[in-house]
């Protein structure tokens, strides 16, 4: 299995606070991603990183930041938590960007209740 | 732009009946396509993928899927159910270009009876 951590795995928080998650790899793969798991919905793109301090918006990036200061570390924050942001957030890796090598590896999630 | 259609969010099967699972996808150039599968309380782990190399793809667990250009789909099958497959499976695109993202479909929890 890719070694890759999410933290916290479970977390409560009311409207209006803001939200820290945090993924954590062991592979040193380049690309990282965030995305909210919702029931009919599948899996959406917050936000992805090609880089240290490299990222760029998904289709569903407003309301989140990220930061990746490290190869290892990529961190989602929501500014201001709303209940529109309950769901389910996994992180995912992936050594090349796209193409026939493309692959992406994924964290056991985080799940979010805003109340 | 890329997308992916899953017909069908539920589908249920007897053990040891087939599994057929749909997708079909749109893309301006040609795809690389997947398929992943979510087991409950699980993140998401790849199954097979199709990179132009074979049309007919073997993944793990028994399951393949066959790239069908004129039909643009990229359908999952299993010869015979298990208990086991009950999961949510996601099918995905993505045109291997840049720094292009892979989209996701809806998923499909499929359902074994026994």
């Amino acid at each position: 299995d890719a070694g890759i951590t999410q933290s916290p795995r479970h977390k409560v928080t009311e409207t209006g606070t803001p939200v820290t998650l945090r993924c954590h790899q062991t592979e040193n793969h380049r690309y990282m991603y965030w995305y909210r798991q919702d029931p009919g919905h599948g899996l959406r793109l917050i936000h992805y990183s090609y880089g240290v301090k490299d990222t760029d918006k998904g289709e569903v990036s407003d309301g989140y930041s990220v930061s990746r200061s490290k190869t290892e570390d990529f961190l989602l924050t929501l500014e201001s938590a709303t209940s529109s942001q309950t769901s389910v957030y996994f992180c995912a890796i992936s050594e090349s960007s796209g193409g026939p090598h493309h692959t992406q590896y994924f964290g056991p999630g985080t799940r979010l209740t805003v109340l | 732009a890329q997308s992916v259609t899953q017909l069908g969010s539920h589908v249920s099967v007897s053990e040891g009946a087939l599994v057929l699972l749909r997708c079909n996808y749109s893309s301006s150039v040609p795809p690389y396509l997947f398929w992943y599968v979510q087991y409950p309380n699980q993140g998401l782990q790849l199954l097979l993928k199709y990179t132009s190399a074979a049309t007919l793809v073997k993944g793990i667990n028994g399951f393949e899927a066959e790239f069908k250009k004129s039909e643009t789909s990229f359908h999952l099958t299993k010869p015979s159910a298990h208990m086991s497959d009950a999961a949510e499976y996601f099918c995905a695109v993505s045109e291997g270009r840049g720094y292009q993202k892979v989209t996701f479909g809806i998923g499909t929890k499929l359902q074994v009876i026994p």
